[in-house]
């Protein structure tokens, strides 16, 4: 059992540069979402998705991009990498039912410098 | 906007000794709420979720919380501590009848054990 799977698990990018952190899940979870965690700030919402092709903002979504082609995977990109992105990243999902919990990735650790 | 406070940003406990982590929210009705674990390099762990029922709600990992509507608490409790339970200590919610796209965490509390 896969559940949540984030690579890569280390990235180091110079400021300017693009990427991609990929998020891929196994257990047909409707809803999928992107964290970024960053020292005594605790996890804040980038974008989320609550199916196929549908995508939304959360609290911090400047500098991010998204998209959902498939139930299974929701990849969140770096158009223009800045040090004020350097976090860790987190991507969950989880069922559309309102009584279920969310399931997190090991995480990204990103270095922007 | 709904928000979490977790009032304790460092917690040093001996091993054996009882814990109390405290979250606060602030929300217009009673959310869903959870408490996460965090290992150092690790991803976050579920250890309970209050969803309705029983104020107290048992987990993993020998944890309980208890839900407080009337202070709008969701402490975490665990009666002996062991050195494998040093980690940081998440809080969130989620709005009720929606689902967990969107959780609101606390900063975290961070817990040490000392010998």
């Amino acid at each position: 059992n896969a559940g949540v799977t984030q690579t890569p698990k280390f990235q180091v990018l110079k400021t300017g540069q693009s990427m991609t952190l990929q998020c891929a899940q196994d257990m047909n979870h409707e809803y999928m979402s992107w964290y970024r965690q960053d020292p005594g700030m605790g996890l804040r919402l980038i974008h989320y998705s609550v199916g196929a092709g549908i995508t939304d903002q959360g609290e911090v979504p400047n500098g991010y991009n998204v998209s959902r082609s498939t139930t299974e995977d929701f990849p969140l990109r770096l158009l223009s990498a800045a040090p004020s992105q350097t976090s860790v990243y987190f991507c969950a999902s989880s069922y559309s039912q309102a009584n279920t919990e969310a399931f997190f990735g090991q995480g990204t650790r990103l270095t922007v410098v | 906007a709904q928000s979490v406070t977790q009032p304790d940003i460092h917690i040093t406990v001996s091993e054996g000794a009882s814990l109390e982590l405290r979250c606060n929210y602030s929300y217009g009705a009673t959310p869903y709420l959870f408490w996460y674990v965090q290992s150092p390099g690790q991803g976050l762990q579920l250890l309970l979720k209050y969803f309705s029922g029983d104020t107290l709600v048992q987990g993993i990992k020998g944890f309980e919380a208890e839900f407080k509507r009337s202070q709008s608490s969701f402490n975490l409790r665990k009666p002996s501590v062991h050195w494998s339970d040093a980690a940081e200590y998440f809080c969130a919610v989620a709005p009720i009848n929606f689902g967990n796209e969107k959780l609101t965490f606390g900063t975290g509390t961070r817990l040490t054990i000392i010998p």
